[in-house]
């Protein structure tokens, strides 16, 4: 069985601060995983995967993410928030059959200014 | 831009009415779902197919009646829903389906449904 957590289910940085949402898997396979954002009213866009070919990631607008195996770890960030960051995240794992996503429960962001 | 396209982006339904969802993706892939989310939730997976045939059901009522006429189209029909089904209804597809997932699975914008 696999599964992520997230750690933090709001989360609030000031316009320019640095972002960092937290994922943790399980996994009794070596994992792909994903983090995808969801803007309000909107559906789930792909900012970056996982694959095993490198363990830092880089994704779109900016975000970037490390996988740590000692850790099981995958946490998200972005070294300077932007106003137009606001939004829902979730950190997903794949695998084990049927290429069915597991999600966390999701990580809301709020940039102040 | 998401190349995975849905109608309707808003649906209004009473709990009598016969209605469909319709997905449709231009990337050539093979596999396409049917995700359900709920205000505030997770996207839940409800249907998988691969090459136009049904994979997975996630015990699904039979309210919700997937159909997937070629590889480039999916559709949901929708009868006698209930007040509790109201919902963002995501389509999904990737290149196709394997054992260990390694496929992107990219989403569409979602059809919101409201059960009157």
């Amino acid at each position: 069985a696999q599964s992520v957590t997230q750690l933090g289910s709001h989360v609030s940085v000031s316009e320019g601060a640095l972002v960092l949402l937290r994922c943790n898997y399980s996994s009794s396979v070596p994992p792909y995983l994903f983090w995808y954002v969801q803007y309000p009213n909107q559906g789930l866009q792909l900012l970056l995967k996982y694959t095993s070919a490198a363990t830092l990631v880089k994704g779109i607008n900016g975000f970037e993410a490390e996988f740590k195996k000692s850790e099981t770890s995958f946490h998200l960030t972005k070294p300077s928030a932007h106003m137009s960051d606001a939004a829902e995240y979730f950190c997903a794992v794949s695998g084990g059959g049927g290429n069915k996503l597991t999600f966390g429960t999701g990580t809301q962001l709020k940039v102040e200014l | 831009d998401t190349e995975v396209t849905q109608t309707p982006k808003h649906l209004v339904m009473g709990m009598t009415n016969k209605k469909s969802l319709k997905c449709e993706q231009h990337m050539g892939h093979r596999a396409m779902y049917w995700y359900k989310q709920k205000a505030k939730k997770p996207p839940e997976l409800m249907f998988v197919y691969s090459y136009e045939k049904l994979s997975i059901n996630e015990s699904v009522p039979s309210r919700f009646s997937p159909e997937c006429p070629n590889s480039s189209l999916l559709n949901l029909h929708l009868h006698a829903l209930q007040p509790e089904d109201s919902a963002l209804y995501l389509c999904a597809s990737s290149q196709e389906v394997t054992r260990d997932g390694r496929n992107t699975i990219y989403f569409g914008e979602g059809s919101w449904l409201t059960v009157v």
